[in-house]
């Protein structure tokens, strides 16, 4: 099993252009999770899908994240227009159904927005 | 918000010796888990108790957890300098449903 696979591992981009995060979770898990982590404010919840059916996305700080999931398989999180303050380490986690399950993470996508 | 808050924010300890990290949250849980986090990686699953357990080990990891105090530690026994990590607790159910609410962390270093 490779695990959560994010692509991509480091994106640098201008202010104001879109970026897109990429996810694969593990096949057979019903749950996807995308995380934040920054200095500042540790790991924030953005957004959460189950069945790939978003649950809960008052962790999106504004209309300019957006996150889907088409299907099992892959999500995307995507943020148009950039700003500075985006510059994170963005997570990507899965989970198997069940309630006592840990989570599994990725690896990780680092965005710097200059 | 973060659910859980870490006791020390910082531990350095000799090749050996014990370490303790401490985590108190302040809602009713299902579960809590603890999750391991190298510099420049990815968070690493360690252990979860559920809310109806006292203790769990798993290798040289102990956890507890005491819900009436809302607080739970993991021990981590004859540390080595491999266990140079950030360690984070996370608890999960009650009113957050399925979401994972994570703490600000204990950045532990174990020196050779």
């Amino acid at each position: 099993d490779a695990g959560v696979i994010q692509s991509p591992r480091h994106e640098v981009t201008e202010m104001g252009q879109e970026v897109t995060l990429r996810c694969k979770p593990i096949s057979g898990h019903n749950s996807l999770f995308w995380y934040r982590q920054t200095m500042m404010r540790g790991l924030e919840l953005l957004i959460y899908f189950n069945n790939n059916v978003p649950i809960d996305d008052s962790g999106m700080p504004e209309d300019r994240f957006s996150a889907k999931m088409p299907n099992a398989s892959f999500s995307t999180l995507k943020i148009q227009p950039s700003e500075p303050r985006d510059s994170a380490v963005y997570f990507c986690a899965s989970r198997g159904t069940g309630a006592n399950y840990g989570y599994t993470f990725g690896s990780g996508t680092r965005l710097t927005v200059v | 918000s973060q659910q859980g808050e870490e006791d020390p924010q910082a531990l350095s300890i000799q090749e050996g010796e014990n370490a303790t990290m401490n985590c108190s949250y302040k809602t009713s849980i299902n579960n809590l888990q603890w999750y391991r986090q190298n510099s420049g990686r990815g968070l690493v699953h360690l252990i979860l108790i559920r809310s109806n357990e006292r203790e769990k080990h798993s290798g040289r990891l102990r956890v507890t957890l005491d819900t009436s105090k809302k607080s739970s530690s993991l021990l981590i026994t004859a540390s080595r300098a491999a266990d140079t990590a950030s360690y984070f607790c996370a608890t999960q159910g009650g009113t957050s449903g399925s979401r994972l609410t994570f703490g600000e962390g204990t950045q532990l270093t174990v020196n050779p």
